[in-house]
């Protein structure tokens, strides 16, 4: 199986900051590679299908780059209602696998 | 309106069963792929299952494999996900979501239902 690993697990940020989140893969994946948000007590919601593209809908501060092993979304300034746990997830392989988290809090 | 929506959870005895249904309205059925993915509380998320239009091919994670059933009726919009010989660990939310593939392949889901809890314990 492919492991998903994403970096920090955590962290802390103030509205209108530039975020990076990193997702790394156990091997190559190519651009298969999704990105979801996720707010307490909801589903989960797509933002970055294929590595890069942005769903319809999803604000243009949202942006996923990389391919291969090493991903990134970035939010480029944050929004009060971007504070939740995004998760990536390898649809290069079953059994797909997601990371496992990260959770933007304010600072 | 788009719509998917989870059935079926409750509170079942270690080794019970259980079968989860999900909904669709909205959109043709029957020419999307379907998913089950869980999460645990306090957990992330765990892709537990996939399923082609047809049904022809099926996908588990592999720890599920011999307990869990996928399965669909297109002429009832329905996704299910049978569950037998249930454990502890597999108290979670399930959550089903549609699936699309993208260009050469690339597979996302894109609409996902609000989930229903199943909780094992005695």
């Amino acid at each position: 199986d492919i492991q998903m690993t994403q970096s920090p697990s955590s962290l802390s940020a103030s509205v209108g900051d530039r975020v990076t989140i990193t997702c790394r893969a156990s091997q190559s994946i190519s651009s298969y590679l999704n990105w979801y948000q996720q707010k307490p007590g909801k589903a989960p919601k797509l933002l970055i299908y294929a590595a890069s593209g942005l769903q319809s809908g999803v604000p243009s501060r949202f942006s996923g780059s990389g391919s291969g092993t090493d991903f990134t979304l970035t939010i480029s300034s944050l929004q009060p209602e971007d504070f939740a746990t995004y998760y990536c997830q390898q649809s290069y392989s079953n059994p797909q696998t997601f990371g496992p988290g990260t959770k933007v809090d304010i600072k | 309106e788009v719509q998917l929506v989870e059935s079926g959870g409750g509170l079942v005895q270690p080794g019970g069963s259980l079968r989860l249904s999900c909904a669709a309205s909205g959109f043709t059925f029957s020419t999307y792929w379907m998913s089950w993915v869980r999460q645990a509380p306090g957990k992330g998320l765990e892709w537990v299952a996939n399923i082609k239009q047809d049904g022809s091919e099926k996908y588990f994670v592999d720890s599920l494999k011999g307990r869990f059933t996928i399965s669909r009726d297109n002429a009832k919009n329905s996704l299910y996900l049978q569950m037998n010989s249930l454990r502890a660990e597999d108290t979670a939310v399930y959550y089903c979501a549609r699936g699309l593939f993208w260009g050469p392949g690339y597979y996302y889901m894109d609409v996902w239902g609000k989930g229903t809890t199943v909780t094992v314990s005695s």
